[in-house]
């Protein structure tokens, strides 16, 4: 299994809804990243999981909660979301270090949030 | 930190040409250089890399090249094919306590007019 699997693939929230992202990966890979990418920009980086413990949070409003249950699933929890955070969420994950390989991206939610 | 130019942003070129998109990077700790691959509605895909202690690699119809001494990087495309119309981002990696830290480009949307 090669993949990084999201769901769901598209969803729209009211901006007082609670929603969750799901990620999965099962090719052993011990970081896990959350991204959004806004129409024509590149991935912006918002979590960062290595070995299951949060390593970095990019200054990411408290709207926005991840987790990660184990080594093989991230959630990104969404709460009191607002417009401009409509954008497509992109999960990665990859091995510790470069000399393996680069990230693999799941194919991203793309968010609506009305 | 790390900062990643990438040009053009636009790309157009006949079926059958050829497509070069330059990039450059300021980190001389940076150690892994992916090219991505963004099609309209899914995640980046990467399409091929280069570490820091080679100067080309080639996969078929494309390679990358990459200068150290100059900081510079670049991904070549021949024979383009409509299929390879997408947006490329470039990308320069270091590896930070269990994690790849990565700065993107900002990509270059590359049209292929068969």
């Amino acid at each position: 299994d090669t993949e990084v699997t999201q769901t769901p693939k598209h969803l729209v929230m009211g901006m007082t809804n609670k929603k969750s992202l799901k990620c999965e990966q099962h090719m052993g890979h011990r970081a896990m990243y959350w991204y959004k990418q806004k129409a024509k920009k590149p991935p912006e980086l918002m979590f960062v999981y290595s070995y299951e413990k949060l390593s970095i949070n990019e200054s990411v409003p408290s709207r926005f909660s991840p987790e990660c249950p184990n080594s093989s699933l991230l959630n990104l929890h969404l709460h009191a979301l607002q417009p401009e955070d409509s954008a497509l969420y992109l999960c990665a994950s990859s091995q510790g270090f470069s000399y393996s390989h680069g990230y693999t991206f799941g194919s991203g939610t793309r968010l609506t949030v009305v | 930190g790390e900062n990643v130019e990438q040009h053009p942003s636009t790309l157009s070129v006949q079926e059958g040409d050829s497509a070069v998109i330059k990039c450059t990077y300021s980190d001389s700790a940076s150690n892994y250089f992916p090219w991505y691959k963004q099609e309209l509605g899914k995640g980046p895909q990467l399409i091929i890399d280069i570490r820091s202690n080679v100067g080309e690699k080639k996969d078929q119809r494309i390679a990358v090249t990459l200068n150290k001494t100059a900081k510079h990087f670049s991904l070549h495309i021949t024979e383009t094919q409509p299929e390879d119309s997408a947006v490329y981002f470039c990308a320069a990696t270091t590896d930070s306590g269990g994690y790849q830290k990565v700065t993107f480009g900002t990509g270059t949307k590359l049209q292929v007019i068969p």
